[in-house]
């Protein structure tokens, strides 16, 4: 089974600083996705970010940038010039591969317990 | 349209009631999934639909019915809930049919659900 950890439970951080919030995962998988998701008062959980474990380049999106280690199982977000509306919870999720998905089978997400990032004025 | 809509927005009930939670998506794909969500929890699945068919059921207790009228819909059918089932739920959907490698999920904002 897979388990994703966030150890931080509460991050704060000043408008138009920088701030990595953390993610590890255990697997014994060697092909996988992982995800960074924000969830904001909305509710509505909206993706951030998404890497896939062959690749060796960490993705980027904007101000938003993974580091990516594969054989530390680790995978943390950094956020450039954080805003306002950065301000959220923010779940790492991991996603195994699955075979030609047919009839019966679909991937599942698993999340990390979130870190609720505050943006301060 | 990149939309994965749920009605109602909140919804208050009592342990007698019946209701239906209610998703929509158009977006082609073919998986689709309830969470539940408690405060400032991560969400927990509860079940999974590929091509219509239920393929995951987290041992959820039999209160809770999902049903997949079509490859776009998903409801979730409540019924004798107790206070401890008031959550989020969430509906996600994923794996467009023309493209199964795809891997996002697309969440909907969820049925703020109150159980009295």
């Amino acid at each position: 089974a897979q388990t994703v950890t966030q150890s931080q439970p509460e991050m704060s951080v000043q408008e138009a600083e920088t701030v990595t919030l953390s993610c590890t995962y255990d697997t014994s998988e060697s092909n996988y996705y992982l995800f960074w998701y924000k969830q904001p008062p909305s509710r509505q959980m909206i993706l951030v970010i998404r890497q896939e474990a062959y690749k060796q380049q960490n993705a980027t999106e904007n101000r938003f940038s993974v580091n990516f280690q594969k054989a530390a199982k680790s995978f943390s977000l950094k956020i450039s010039d954080s805003q306002l509306g950065d301000t959220a919870m923010y779940f790492c999720a991991f996603m195994k591969p699955m075979p030609i998905i047919s009839s019966g089978s679909a991937r599942q997400l698993t999340f990390g317990s979130g870190t609720q990032l505050t943006v301060l004025p | 349209d990149t939309e994965v809509t749920q009605t109602p927005k909140h919804l208050v009930m009592g342990m007698t009631n019946k209701k239906s939670l209610k998703c929509e998506q158009h977006m082609g794909h073919r998986a689709m999934y309830w969470y539940k969500q408690k405060a400032k929890k991560p969400p927990e699945l509860m079940f999974v639909y590929s091509y219509e068919k239920l393929s995951i059921n987290e041992s959820v207790p039999s209160r809770f019915s999902p049903e997949c009228p079509n490859s776009s819909l998903l409801n979730l059918h409540l019924h004798a809930l107790q206070p401890e089932d008031s959550a989020l739920y969430l509906c996600a959907s994923s794996q467009k049919w023309d493209n199964l490698m795809n891997t996002e999920a697309f969440f909907g904002q969820g049925t703020r659900l109150t159980v009295v």
